[in-house]
């Protein structure tokens, strides 16, 4: 079964830097995933999509502060330099076989 | 630029039937499916369904088979979800979402603004 991993919370301190992950189930190591900033009473909006090998493509407007990467089964959604803007949900999500899937969600506080 | 305007937020009764609506524009519709998510009050994110605006074929979650359909209108590049026998716990703020998936080629964006929907007695 596809299910993705999240921690359910993380922080950091302003300017600082924070690496987010999300994990793949058993057997689905190889698949792509997204990830989805939801900052407070506001919708979700787009902010990559992230490839096995660590490449990805980032939406329009995503500032070079967001970053991804991946090791195995393991996605990684990298911010730097923190800011209070970045205090928000975020979500992993991949597309399988006539399905899509969500993380649970990092609840992400700047400090 | 792409984007997808949602139909105003909804009360409905328990037992009453909801139809969201998605229209977009920027693209070209019948190039990119649609899928719609949903969120409960203080909850995560739940992928709802699947529409190909190219053939409508749809794939719906399992738990909500039977209850929900989504449509398409390609003369007005509109996309709908048809949610019956309303619960309460289908409270929520519905989304749709442009989707793509073919050969390492993959989409899940932009989202709509939201509708909210309650169901309450």
């Amino acid at each position: 079964q596809l299910v993705l991993t999240q921690s359910p919370s993380a922080s950091a301190s302003l300017g600082a830097s924070v690496k987010l992950t999300c994990t793949l189930s058993s057997g689905h190591s190889r698949y792509a995933i997204a990830w989805h900033q939801q900052q407070p009473e506001k919708g979700p909006r787009y902010l990559m999509k992230l490839n096995s090998d660590g490449s990805h493509t980032k939406g329009d407007g995503i500032p070079d502060r967001f970053s991804g990467s991946s090791s195995g089964a393991e996605r990684y959604l990298t911010i730097s330099s923190l800011q209070s803007e970045d205090e928000a949900d975020y979500y992993c999500q991949t597309w399988g076989t006539g399905i899509r899937v969500f993380g649970g969600g990092t609840k992400l506080t700047v400090l | 630029q792409v984007h997808l305007v949602q139909s105003g937020a909804e009360v409905k009764k328990p037992g009453a039937s909801v139809k969201v609506s998605c229209m977009a524009s920027g693209y070209t519709f019948t190039n990119y499916g649609i899928s719609w998510v949903r969120q409960a009050p203080g909850q995560g994110l739940e992928w709802m369904g699947w529409i190909s605006t190219y053939n409508s074929n749809t794939k719906y979650a399992q738990k909500l088979q039977g209850r929900v359909t989504m449509t398409t209108d390609t003369s007005t590049s509109t996309a709908y979800m048809e949610l019956r026998s309303l619960r309460s716990d289908d409270t929520a703020v519905y989304y749709c979402v442009r989707d793509y998936s073919w050969n390492g080629v993959d989409c899940f964006d932009p989202w709509g603004q939201g509708t909210l929907v309650t169901v309450s007695s």
